[in-house]
C-alpha cells in the first residue's frame, strides 16, 4: 500500500486568491487523481494528474481553475485558482500503482469566504 | 459510461449484528471493485477489494460478495462494533484507471 499525505490540511482563504495544495505518496506510483468531495457527498474527480505532461480533466473542470502539476511519480499539486465560496470543499489525492488500487491521503479543508 | 447505485443511504444495526450494503453497476466490463471506509475528517481508506475473476472474498469480519451476472455486489459487516460506525463507498472501474463511486451509506451502529 502506499502512504500518501497532503499539505494543507485545511486553509480559510478569501474570495479572488488562489491555493495549492500539494501531495506526496511515500513510493513511485503510476496514477495520481484528484478529486473534490462536497459534505456528505460522493467523491468526484477533478483530473488524473500525467508525470511529466498536462493532466486529463474530467467535464467540468478545466486547467485554468484547477491547473496540475505532476513533477515526478511521487508529488503532485492541485491549485484552485480565483477561488469563490462556491470552490468550499474536501479536496483529495490518490494514488495508484497500476493494479487499480487507490490510495487515498487525509484530504484538504477548504473555505472560501 | 459507468454507473454505480449504492443503497442503503443510511443504516443503522445493532452492535453485535451484521451490516449488508449492495451497490449495482451498468457497465459489464467493469473489473475491479473496491470498498473505501471514510471516518469524520479523514480520507477515504480501503477496507476490502474483488476482481471480476473472483466470487466472493473475506478479512476478518469484512467480506465482498460479486455477481457479474447481475452486476452487483455487496459489503457484509459481521458482528458490528462501535468503531464500523462511519460512511462506506463502494466503487467499480472500467476498463481504465478511474474509479466511479457510489454514493455512500452511512453506517451507524447502535450500542
Amino acid at each position: 500500500s502506499a502512504v500518501i499525505s497532503q499539505k494543507p490540511s485545511r486553509d480559510i482563504c478569501q474570495r479572488g486568491t488562489s491555493l495549492t495544495i500539494q501531495c506526496q505518496v511515500d513510493s513511485q506510483v503510476t496514477m495520481m487523481f484528484w478529486y473534490r468531495q462536497q459534505p456528505g457527498q460522493s467523491l468526484t474527480l477533478i483530473a488524473t494528474a500525467n508525470q511529466g505532461s498536462e493532466a486529463t480533466y474530467e467535464s467540468g473542470f478545466v486547467i485554468d481553475k484547477f491547473p496540475i502539476s505532476r513533477p515526478n511519480l511521487t508529488f503532485s499539486t492541485l491549485t484552485v485558482s480565483n477561488m469563490s465560496p462556491e470552490d468550499s470543499s474536501i479536496y483529495l489525492c490518490s494514488g495508484s500503482g497500476g493494479e487499480k488500487t487507490q490510495y487515498f491521503g487525509p484530504g484538504t479543508r477548504l473555505l472560501v469566504l | 459510461g459507468e454507473n454505480v447505485e449504492q443503497h442503503p443511504s443510511t443504516l443503522s444495526v445493532q452492535e453485535g449484528d451484521s451490516a449488508v450494503i449492495k451497490c449495482t453497476y451498468s457497465d459489464s466490463a467493469s473489473n475491479y471493485f473496491p470498498w473505501y471506509k471514510q471516518e469524520l475528517g479523514k480520507g477515504p481508506q480501503l477496507i476490502i477489494d474483488i476482481r471480476s475473476n473472483v466470487g466472493e472474498k473475506k478479512d476478518q469480519r469484512i467480506a465482498v460478495t460479486l455477481n457479474k451476472t447481475a452486476k452487483h455486489f455487496s459489503l457484509h459487516i459481521t458482528e458490528t462494533q462501535p468503531e464500523d460506525s462511519a460512511v462506506y463507498f463502494c466503487a467499480a472501474s472500467p476498463v481504465n484507471y478511474q474509479l466511479i463511486w457510489g454514493a455512500g451509506t452511512k453506517l451507524i451502529i447502535k450500542p
